[in-house]
């Protein structure tokens, strides 16, 4: 069955270093979408992407952050500037379509020290 | 702010009773929702999904019930076996975004052997 996969699994960074968490969406899929959930508390959203630019992003997803889709394979969530408060999980998802369900990857677990 | 939230964080219930996870939700405008199974350590796993223009989605064991004129969604689930142990999200979406989904506060379900 096809799969989002997300490397690395744990990524530890000190505070103020930039880390770049990278994502295989299915290959089919054209929606790419990266979420967080900080320890305990709900999945929120950051950022979609389609057709190569963002589609629509959340209040949460400033400046520090960025996408990019660097070849036809891979789906990448770079933050700048590390914060301990950035201290979370990021799941990857993709979907075939704007409507349909979105699958998620099994996250990388952020820890900024 | 329009969000999404749960009624009870935690449910503890028998193997082999039926759950019933309840989410209430306040956006209007939103036409499509999913129920997201989470096992520590991983990535939310889909249920099942309903369209606003459904009142009632069958699955294998799973039972969603949309209520649009109270903004209820329930997720029944029945026999619960130990596997069904997790925390349960419910999610919707605006019908005017991308694809982007807004997540509730999830209720852990624990069932007892």
């Amino acid at each position: 069955e096809p799969e989002v996969t997300q490397t690395p699994s744990h990524q530890v960074t000190q505070m103020g270093q930039e880390v770049i968490l990278r994502c295989v969406p299915i290959s089919n899929h054209l929606y790419f979408y990266w979420y967080r959930q900080i320890l305990g508390q709900k999945v929120e959203f950051l950022v979609s992407f389609y057709n190569n630019e963002i589609s629509e992003k959340s209040e949460i997803f400033d400046d520090q952050f960025s996408v990019e889709r660097p070849d036809g394979s891979n789906f990448t969530l770079k933050i700048r500037s590390t914060k301990l408060e950035d201290s979370a999980m990021y799941f990857c998802a993709s979907s075939e379509a704007r409507g349909s369900e979105a699958f998620f990857g099994q996250g990388t677990r952020l820890t900024v020290v | 702010g329009e969000s999404v939230g749960l009624h009870l964080p935690t449910l503890s219930v028998q193997e082999g009773d039926n759950s019933i996870i309840n989410c209430a939700y306040s956006n209007s405008a939103s036409d499509y929702f999913i129920w997201y199974k989470q096992e520590s350590g991983k990535g939310p796993q889909f249920i099942i999904d309903i369209r606003s223009n459904m009142d009632k989605r069958q699955g294998q064991r799973v039972t969603v019930l949309l209520n649009k004129t109270v903004k209820h969604l329930s997720l029944q689930i029945a026999a619960t076996q130990p596997g069904d142990s997790a925390v349960y999200f419910c999610a919707e979406r605006d019908r005017g975004s991308q694809g982007n989904l807004i997540f509730g506060k999830g209720t852990k379900l624990s069932v007892k052997p």
